[in-house]
């Protein structure tokens, strides 16, 4: 079975801070996992996906990933904070080979004050 | 490229009516697409999984003779609430999986649902 934890519901940095979403997942086999962002009132974007080949996995946006087998997380980080990334981010996996459906966290929302 | 929509992106429809909703694949072809369901301010729901020429894979506690879903091309799936109700009220949020690139979905821009 597959699981996803993200933690914390919500998270709010200053404009220009670092932005950090964790996200722990639990696979009985190699996972695929991904972040996803939604916007109010709209379908999800794929912002990065990790598919066993770089643990360092660089998206659209500016965001980034690492996929760290030991602790078994997927964190989502951005260096710099934009007013535009508030929105809801989801970190969702899938295997083996990504061939299975998407099992998804519970997604934080990201706050961006100014 | 990998452009899904839905339709219709809003609908309020009477309590005990029916409700169509379309999703498509515009640029690729789309073997599996899936339905999930979104209530306020929570994740998705996978309701069920849909493949081309078959049926249906509904997930557990998902009424298939509720939310009626058909796949008869490689571009269009449908769900279908019936005799809808208000708390069928929701966001629903399709994806396809485009069958050249298989562990990747491409999501709908979804649809919102009210019953009144």
């Amino acid at each position: 079975a597959q699981s996803v934890t993200q933690l914390g519901s919500h998270v709010s940095v200053s404009e220009g801070a670092l932005v950090l979403l964790r996200c722990n997942y639990s696979s009985s086999v190699p996972p695929y996992l991904f972040w996803y962002v939604q916007y109010p009132n709209q379908g999800l974007q794929l912002l990065l996906k990790y598919t066993s080949a770089a643990t360092l996995v660089k998206g659209i946006n500016g965001f980034e990933a690492e996929f760290k087998k030991s602790e078994t997380s997927f964190h989502l980080t951005k260096p710099s904070a934009h007013m535009s990334d508030a929105a809801e981010y989801f970190c969702a996996v899938a295997g083996p080979k990504g061939y299975n459906k998407l099992i998804f966290g519970a997604g934080t929302r990201l706050a961006v004050h100014p | 490229g990998a452009v899904v929509s839905q339709h219709p992106s809003r609908v309020i429809c009477k309590s005990g009516t029916s409700v169509k909703i379309e999703c498509r694949s515009l640029d690729f072809q789309a073997t599996t697409m899936f339905w999930y369901r979104q209530f306020p301010k929570k994740s998705l729901m996978l309701m069920a999984t849909s493949n081309e020429g078959s049926k249906a894979t509904y997930e557990q506690g998902v009424e298939k003779d509720k939310f009626l879903i058909n796949h008869a091309s490689l571009t269009l799936s449908t769900l279908t609430v019936t005799s809808a109700h208000p708390e069928d009220s929701s966001f629903y949020i399709c994806s396809a999986r485009d069958r050249g690139r298989a562990y990747e979905q491409y999501f709908g821009p979804g649809t919102r649902l009210t019953v009144t």
